[in-house]
């Protein structure tokens, strides 16, 4: 079954305690992204992918690292997490623009 | 820059009513776009696209036309069932063969009432 799996699915956190979100997908999908989801705000892009080694800044990417050694997987680093950083966060991957597989969603909360 | 604007949520139906969710964009560019939906505790899916001018797309029983001249893709269903209760986000993507990112709405809340 494609798909795109997220781990952890809750996380609560205290502030500056690093952590990292997996994601991985079956697909060989080339292109990759993180967003996260607040509410009134909708979805915004935290980081992306093109293909392994490389990565580029979304539109909200201060406090988070990402890393593309594998084609299938993409995780979110958050070195010191602040409060700030309270969210659901996404990951998804994608064939053609557009149309991207979302994963399930982490929901993260920093104390 | 790229946006998209939804109306404001929630919307509350009866089980077979008419539906329409208004959605209007500002481009740089010729974008796709698309309604993803999002149920209850999951991710976001894709339900239906359309990727140039007068194009419409559908899927379980939702319509969307792309509206060049107005800049708009209201989704559209002729009668809503209580499955179909879920966030709904209208998007945009700019294919320029780099960032796919897609661009959201703020999503907009339905709740079918049997």
């Amino acid at each position: 079954e494609a798909q795109v799996t997220q781990n952890p699915r809750y996380l609560i956190t205290v502030t500056g305690k690093k952590l990292t979100v997996t994601c991985s997908q079956n697909m060989n999908h080339e292109y990759m992204s993180w967003y996260r989801q607040d509410p009134g705000l909708g979805l915004r892009q935290i980081y992306y992918s093109m293909n392994v080694e490389v990565t580029d800044k979304g539109d909200v990417p201060e406090g988070y690292k990402v890393s593309r050694k594998e084609k299938r997987n993409f995780p979110l680093i958050l070195e010191s997490p602040s409060p700030n950083q309270t969210s659901l966060y996404f990951c998804a991957s994608s064939l053609s623009p557009g149309e991207q597989f979302f994963g399930p969603g982490t929901r993260l909360t920093v104390l | 820059g790229n946006s998209v604007t939804q109306m404001e949520g929630p919307v509350t139906l009866s089980e077979e009513a008419f539906l329409t969710i208004n959605c209007t964009y500002t481009a740089t560019g010729y974008p796709s776009l698309f309604w993803y939906v999002q149920y209850p505790g999951e991710g976001l899916q894709l339900l239906l696209k359309a990727t140039k001018a007068d194009d419409k797309g559908s899927n379980k029983g939702f319509e969307a036309t792309y509206r060049k001249e107005t800049t708009s893709f209201h989704l559209e269903k002729g009668s809503v069932q209580v499955s179909d209760s879920a966030v709904y986000f209208c998007a945009l993507v700019i294919s320029n063969f780099g960032n796919e990112k897609l661009t959201f709405g703020t999503g907009t809340r339905l709740t079918i009432i049997p």
